[in-house]
C-alpha cells in the first residue's frame, strides 16, 4: 500500500510569509494528488488535484508542484484565513490522506 | 449539489454502525464520479474508507477492508456504509463526498463533502 507522509507536522508562520508544505508518497504516484485544506470544526475543503492544477474558486495564492513521490504545496503570501490545517491525498485507486500539517500564527 | 449523511450518533461496541448519505443536485448514477466515506477520529486526521461509482465495484482502505461495506441506492439516490464490529477506535465524525472520475479509479479530488455526522461508540 503507498502511504503518505508530510512534513513539517507543525507550522508557525506571519501573515505574508511564504510557506510550502511538503508530501513524500512511498513508492511512486505520477501525479495523483491532491490537497485540501480544513478549518477546526469544518469540512475539508479540495484546493489543487493532479498535483498542480487549482480547484475553481481556490486564490491563486496557492499553488502545487511535484510528481513520482515529492509533492508540495506553497502559499505565496498567507493569509489571516489560511491558518488552517492541509492534507495531501492519493488520487489513484486507495485514496489515502497523509497526516496533515498544522499552519498556525507565529 | 448537496450531500448529507445521517445515521446513528451512538453504536455499542461489537456491533454494525450504518451511515446513509443522501445527495440531492445530481443523480447519484452519473458515471463521472465516485461516492466515497472518510472519517475523522477527535483531533486527528483524515482517514479514507472507502469509495464507489455506480457502475462500479467499491474499493476499501486495506486496514478496513474486511468490516467496510460501501453500496449504492438509485431509488432513492443514496449510498450507504457499514461498519461491522466497530470498537471505540471507530468513534469520529464520519463525512461523505464525491470524487470528480478522470478514468477508472483515478480522481481530480473530492469537491463536495457533507457536514459529517459524529458517530461515538460506546456501550
Amino acid at each position: 500500500d503507498i502511504q503518505l507522509t508530510q512534513s513539517p507536522s507543525f507550522l508557525s508562520a506571519s501573515v505574508g510569509d511564504r510557506v510550502t508544505i511538503a508530501c513524500r508518497a512511498s513508492q511512486g504516484i505520477g501525479n495523483f494528488l491532491g490537497w485540501y485544506q480544513q478549518k477546526p470544526g469544518k469540512v475539508p475543503r479540495l484546493l489543487i488535484y493532479g498535483a498542480s492544477t487549482l480547484q475553481s474558486g481556490v486564490p491563486s495564492r496557492f499553488s502545487g508542484g511535484g510528481s513520482g513521490t515529492e509533492f508540495t504545496l506553497t502559499i505565496s503570501s498567507l493569509q489571516p484565513e489560511d491558518f488552517a490545517t492541509y492534507y495531501c491525498q492519493h488520487l489513484n485507486s486507495l485514496f489515502t490522506f497523509g497526516p496533515g500539517t498544522k499552519l498556525d500564527i507565529k | 449539489l448537496q450531500m448529507q449523511e445521517s445515521g446513528p450518533g451512538l453504536v455499542k461496541p461489537s456491533e454494525t454502525l450504518s451511515l446513509t448519505c443522501s445527495v440531492s443536485g445530481i443523480a447519484i448514477t452519473t458515471n463521472s464520479y465516485y461516492w466515497g466515506w472518510i472519517r475523522q477520529p477527535p483531533g486527528k486526521g483524515l482517514e479514507w474508507i472507502g469509495a464507489i461509482s455506480y457502475s462500479g465495484s467499491p474499493n476499501y482502505a486495506p486496514s478496513l477492508n474486511s468490516g467496510v461495506t460501501i453500496s449504492v441506492d438509485t431509488s432513492k439516490n443514496q449510498f450507504s456504509l457499514k461498519l461491522s464490529s466497530v470498537t471505540a477506535a471507530d468513534t469520529a465524525v464520519y463525512y461523505c463526498a464525491r470524487g470528480i472520475a478522470i478514468f477508472s479509479m483515478v480522481l481530480a479530488g473530492m469537491d463536495v463533502w457533507g457536514q459529517g455526522t459524529t458517530v461515538t461508540v460506546s456501550s
